[in-house]
């Protein structure tokens, strides 16, 4: 399995525009997650997912901020407009269910707001 | 609120030396246990998982959980200097699917 694949690896943007994440979970993992980490604040959970549907959002720090999961093999984290306080490495990770089950993360999305 | 409190470091410790991690968590419902090694620009990895009190020895690394003091760490003998990361301690409570993490304590290993 190639692991959880995110895309783009970089992101560079202007303050206003419309910035997506994509995510591929591993197959057959039923959690799919979306981190945020800075320095300031560590990783922080944005909003989960379980079987493709949003479970608890409550992470998510502004309405500017959305994600979705079409289908058990893509999800995407929109933010939009960004802002530079934005700024932060976003991870995708996703596991199996069961409380033991660990997470794989994705390479992550280096964002930067200018 | 779920809390999981890591001592940011740096910690130093030299070449062959044990490094000692540690992680306190809030919640008394937390079932199971993790360790996270993160190297600087790349993504968290698991090293050790652990649900029952005691240790837990997988190599170099050993995992001490107490339940009742609402601790867990990680012990690192014959430290390396390719054990120089960051360590998150994440904690997921009985029926909640959701890991939560510590800021994490930077390790420096040095030669």
């Amino acid at each position: 399995d190639a692991g959880v694949i995110q895309s783009p690896r970089h992101e560079v943007t202007e303050m206003g525009q419309e910035v997506t994440l994509r995510c591929k979970p591993i197959s057959g993992h039923d959690y799919l997650f979306w981190y945020r980490q800075t320095m300031m604040r560590g990783l922080e959970l944005l909003i989960y997912f379980n079987n493709n549907v949003p479970i608890d959002d409550s992470g998510m720090p502004e309405d500017r901020f959305s994600a979705k999961m079409p289908n058990a093999s893509f999800s995407t984290l929109k933010i939009q407009p960004s802002e530079p306080r934005d700024s932060a490495v976003y991870f995708c990770a996703s596991s199996r269910a069961g409380p033991g089950e660990k997470l794989f993360f994705g390479s992550g999305t280096q964002l930067s707001v200018l | 609120q779920k809390e999981v409190e890591q001592n940011s470091g740096p910690l130093s410790v030299p070449e062959g030396a044990i490094a000692s991690l540690n992680c306190t968590y809030s919640d008394r419902g937390s079932q199971s246990f993790f360790w996270y090694r993160q190297y600087s620009g790349k993504s968290p990895e698991l090293i050790m998982f652990i649900y029952s009190n005691g240790d837990k020895e997988d190599g170099r690394f050993t995992a001490q959980l107490n339940k009742a003091s609402q601790y867990v760490s990680l012990l690192i003998r014959d430290s390396q200097p390719s054990d120089s990361a960051t360590y998150l301690c994440a904690v997921r409570t009985g029926g909640s699917y959701i890991p939560t993490f510590g800021r994490g304590t930077s390790l420096i290993v040095h030669p």
